[in-house]
């Protein structure tokens, strides 16, 4: 059972370039989600998706799009790289049962560096 | 707003004395509380959450309705307790799902 995975783990970009960043679930998870973590700002939402097909956003979405075309996988995307979004990239999953809402599963992060 | 708030950035204890990591939050609804901890260069996992119960590592958090708190508490650190802790909260308010975390408290355990 693999859980979440991310693709790539590192990677370096020039300003203006674009890249889509890869989260997989194997756990069958209604719910996925997209962080970044800064230092002295902790994990910020970018978007979620609470379903196949749906997104949202979060608290810092300007310069990232996401989709969610099949259940297990969540991308996220930056059309055109900022300095601005050099982070790490976190990507989770959760669900619920019952109405009760489970603990977020974690991927192992994206250490992104835009240049 | 929905909030979580960890007053702490940093917090330095020695080893054996007792910890005590706060969150406060702010959610118009029923929320799940949970912490979470992330060793040096590791991805999250979580601690612990409050419908649990329980006691993970020594540690235990217990959900304070009234003053909207859910502080992490321990009695004797250890060094390997050293990590990055967060606070967050799930829950559902106005038709909305919401998945919060806060801003984090690194703990250091000094030998």
């Amino acid at each position: 059972n693999a859980g979440v995975t991310q693709t790539p783990k590192f990677r370096v970009l020039k300003t203006g370039q674009s890249m889509t960043l890869l989260c997989a679930q194997d756990m069958n998870h209604e719910y996925m989600y997209w962080y970044r973590q800064d230092p002295g700002m902790g994990l910020r939402l970018i978007h979620y998706s609470v379903g196949e097909g749906t997104t949202a956003k979060g608290e810092v979405p300007d310069g990232y799009n996401v989709s969610r075309l099949k259940k297990q996988n969540f991308l996220l995307g930056l059309e055109s790289a900022a300095p601005s979004q050099t982070s790490v990239y976190f990507c989770a999953s959760s669900y619920s049962t019952r109405g009760v809402y489970t603990e977020a599963f974690f991927g192992q992060g994206t250490r992104l560096t835009v240049v | 707003a929905q909030r979580v708030t960890q007053p702490e950035k940093l917090l330095s204890v020695f080893k054996g004395a007792p910890v005590e990591l706060k969150c406060n939050y702010s959610y118009s609804g029923s929320p799940e509380l949970f912490w979470y901890v992330q060793y040096s260069r590791q991805r999250l996992q979580l601690l612990l959450r409050h419908i649990s119960r329980e006691s993970i590592k020594g540690f235990t958090a217990d959900l304070n309705k009234g003053e909207t708190s859910f502080h992490l508490k321990k009695p004797f650190a250890q060094e390997e307790d050293s990590a990055m802790y967060y606070c967050a909260l799930s829950g559902v308010t106005s038709g909305t799902y919401k998945y919060i975390f806060g801003t984090g408290t690194r703990l250091k355990v000094l030998a």
